[in-house]
């Protein structure tokens, strides 16, 4: 167990609809990231959180966005949902300042099914 | 262009042999960082290894090894004596500290799926 949660486990969703994923880092952790896998993406960073304000932003689609709360959990939301944003959404987080040598500890993700 | 390739997509061996996964990266930044993790059939990412550009030992922890190697741009993850339980996708990963601006962003290979069999 990473200490990292995300919730929920499993969604399964129509298009067109939004959902929210949510993340709790672990304790003491200060940044978040964002990582989407697909089968044929693989994994994709798609954004940098360090205590609440953005750091990174990677290949993540304008129907997407996230914030990271004063509390340090993070939230990432999709809309517009298309059937190919089905994939597993993982969030990762990392104790320093989010820099790259920074080892990052990964949730058990979330699994989107878009039908 | 790929800057992190795991050319294995899949191997199979029988336990209690040994394996080697390869991963080679592309970098024109001189501080980098070097990652490994293990994604087992349930689905989450578990940390293995970090490495920095600036370290070439090698590393060995109980069965598992690491041969870094900057001439030939490669990060090789050897696994001594399989087990069963070591079936699993690796990933490699690339983090770079100049081009991503000094972020943490991680930058994957496509992963290599070992099987193990008893």
């Amino acid at each position: 167990d990473s200490g990292v949660t995300q919730t929920p486990k499993h969604l399964i969703t129509a298009t067109g609809q939004r959902v929210t994923l949510r993340c709790s880092p672990r304790s003491g952790d200060l940044s978040v990231y964002w990582y989407q896998q697909s089968l044929d993406q693989g994994l994709q960073f798609l954004i940098q959180y360090y205590n609440g304000e953005e750091r990174a932003k990677g290949n993540i689609l304008e129907r997407f966005s996230a914030q990271q709360f004063p509390d340090l959990h993070s939230e990432l939301n999709l809309s517009s949902l298309e059937l190919g944003d089905s994939a597993l959404y993982f969030c990762a987080s990392s104790l320093r300042g989010g820099g790259p040598g920074d080892t990052q500890y990964f949730g058990p993700g979330t699994r989107l099914t878009v039908l | 262009a790929q800057k992190v390739t795991q050319a294995q997509t899949e191997i199979s061996v029988v336990e209690k042999e040994d394996v080697t996964l390869d991963c080679v990266y592309e970098t024109r930044d001189t501080t980098y960082y070097l990652f490994w993790y293990k994604q087992p059939p349930s689905g989450e990412l578990v940390f293995l290894i970090r490495r920095n550009s600036f370290d070439e030992q090698n590393e060995i922890s109980g069965r598992y090894s690491w041969n870094f190697q900057k001439s030939t741009s490669s990060f090789n993850f050897t696994i001594t004596a399989s087990q069963v339980v070591d079936s699993a996708v690796y990933f490699c990963a690339l983090s770079e500290a100049q081009s991503s601006g000094n972020t943490g962003k991680l930058i994957f290979g496509q992963g290599t799926t070992l099987q193990v069999k008893p």
